[in-house]
């Protein structure tokens, strides 16, 4: 059992450039979230979905889109990236939607834009 | 606005000694869940422990325990017999019933001596 796999673990942006990072469950999870976490600070939640075909934006949506084709994968697309977006990325799933028993995290990419 | 404050950046403790993260939280609400989560040097998120503000019955997890205070708006975790595989980042998050949001505190790293 994989819980959630992220890819990739490290990646290397010029500013201007685009790129999706992968998420994808195998515990056949509904709710899926996206992080990012800045140095000394907790995680901020970027984008969420409650099912496939079903998104919403979090706290920092900005520069991000998202879309939920499979109720597996769950994909970030960042657009025209900005020195603003180096951060590590998180994606997390959980069996209930209120995350009352926890999220199963990713073990995140870490993004640098130069 | 819903926070979660983590007052201690760093913290160190001996190993097999015991040691106490502290956490507090504002909110107005009545019926949420509280979680202490680790993140070891590999990154990913683990679950540690979880309360339901509900109960008044405090948490426990083989070593690890926690101190809910509801009136005090407190949720320390309390490590015992610490072992060098429990230095990490520990994060406090806090999530309101019926919402898909954690809101995480900034973290406490948890250095374990030898």
């Amino acid at each position: 059992n994989a819980g959630v796999t992220q890819t990739p673990k490290f990646h290397i942006l010029k500013i201007g450039q685009s790129m999706t990072l992968q998420c994808t469950q195998d515990m056949n999870h509904n709710y899926m979230y996206w992080y990012r976490q800045d140095p000394g600070m907790g995680l901020k939640l970027i984008y969420y979905s409650v099912g496939a075909g079903i998104t919403d934006k979090g706290e920092v949506p900005n520069g991000y889109n998202v879309s939920r084709s499979t109720t597996e994968d769950f994909p970030l697309r960042l657009e025209l990236a900005a020195p603003s977006q180096t951060s590590v990325y998180f994606c997390a799933s959980s069996y209930d939607g209120q995350g009352n028993y926890g999220y199963t995290f990713g073990s995140g990419t870490r993004l640098t834009v130069v | 606005a819903q926070t979660v404050t983590q007052s201690q950046p760093e913290m160190s403790v001996q190993e097999a000694e015991t040691v106490t993260l502290s956490c507090t939280y504002d909110t107005s609400e009545s019926d949420y869940y509280l979680f202490w989560y680790k993140q070891p040097p590999s990154r990913q998120m683990i679950l540690v422990i979880r309360q339901e503000a509900y109960k008044q019955q405090n948490a426990t997890e083989n070593r690890f325990s926690v101190n809910f205070q509801k009136a005090a708006k407190s949720f320390s975790l309390k490590i015992s017999d610490s072992q060098l595989g429990d230095a990490a980042m520990y994060f406090c998050a806090y999530i309101p019933s019926g919402t898909y949001k954690y809101i995480f505190g900034t973290g406490t790293r948890l250095k374990v001596l030898a």
